[in-house]
């Protein structure tokens, strides 16, 4: 089955600086790429996606790239800002399931 | 349009008894997923449903773990004699039909406490 691998775990910038986060997967059918924000104690949210067709995609401050070839893909967050803080995650759906599998979360800490 | 509705939100539970988790899609929605997210790790997939059917309950324990999602009426995850090592956050996502792997939303979860 899909296993996706996420890096690092904890990730700490200054304010202003970028971050990046890199998640690889196994399943080559997998067509589907959320990243989700989760703030503690609350649901995660959904902040970006790109499907298997698509090699980049930015939505303001937030970017998503896609190597299909390598089966890896990076969450860019240019200009931190403090409330960036969170738990962020990768997942990967297995080709028309609809299930999602997770990497293991990075902790963003932006310092002020 | 009211989102995903899980309750309760809270459930603090004896070793040994059962805990139901009631899970409500979004309207238009007939896919629902439930995820569960052990202190500070990620979430795992348990079970995939649709309307009266598994689909996927690959993730699913094999003891004491069950779900449903009935005609009429929210999703339900059971988990019968719980123990400790159920305390978790339970989340559940769902998608609608037209669209099969599309954003999933999440419910606020309910947090397990087995004391």
């Amino acid at each position: 089955g899909e296993n996706v691998e996420q890096h690092p775990s904890t990730l700490s910038v200054q304010e202003g600086d970028s971050a990046v986060i890199k998640c690889t997967y196994s399943d080559s059918a997998s067509n589907y790429f959320p990243w989700y924000k989760q703030e503690l104690g609350k649901r995660p949210q959904l902040i970006i996606d790109i499907r298997s067709n698509v090699g980049e995609k930015k939505d303001q401050r937030i970017a998503v790239t896609l190597n299909k070839t390598a089966k890896h893909f990076s969450l860019h967050i240019t200009e931190t800002q403090p409330e960036d803080s969170a738990v962020y995650f990768c997942a990967a759906s297995p080709s028309n399931t609809g299930k999602l599998i997770f990497g293991q979360g990075t902790t963003l800490q932006v310092k002020p | 349009n009211a989102g995903v509705m899980q309750n309760p939100r809270h459930l603090v539970r004896r070793r040994g008894q059962e805990a139901r988790l009631r899970c409500s899609p979004m309207k238009g929605h007939s896919h629902v997923y439930w995820y569960r997210q052990l202190p500070e790790e990620g979430l795992k997939f348990m079970v995939y449903l649709q309307k009266e059917n598994i689909i996927d309950e690959s993730g699913m324990p094999k003891e004491r773990f069950s779900a449903e999602f009935p005609k009429e009426g929210p999703s339900i995850l059971r988990i019968q004699q719980v123990v400790r090592g159920d305390s978790a956050a339970y989340f559940c996502a769902s998608s609608p039909l037209d669209r099969v792997v599309t954003e999933a939303f999440f419910g606020q979860g309910t947090r397990l406490t087995v004391v």
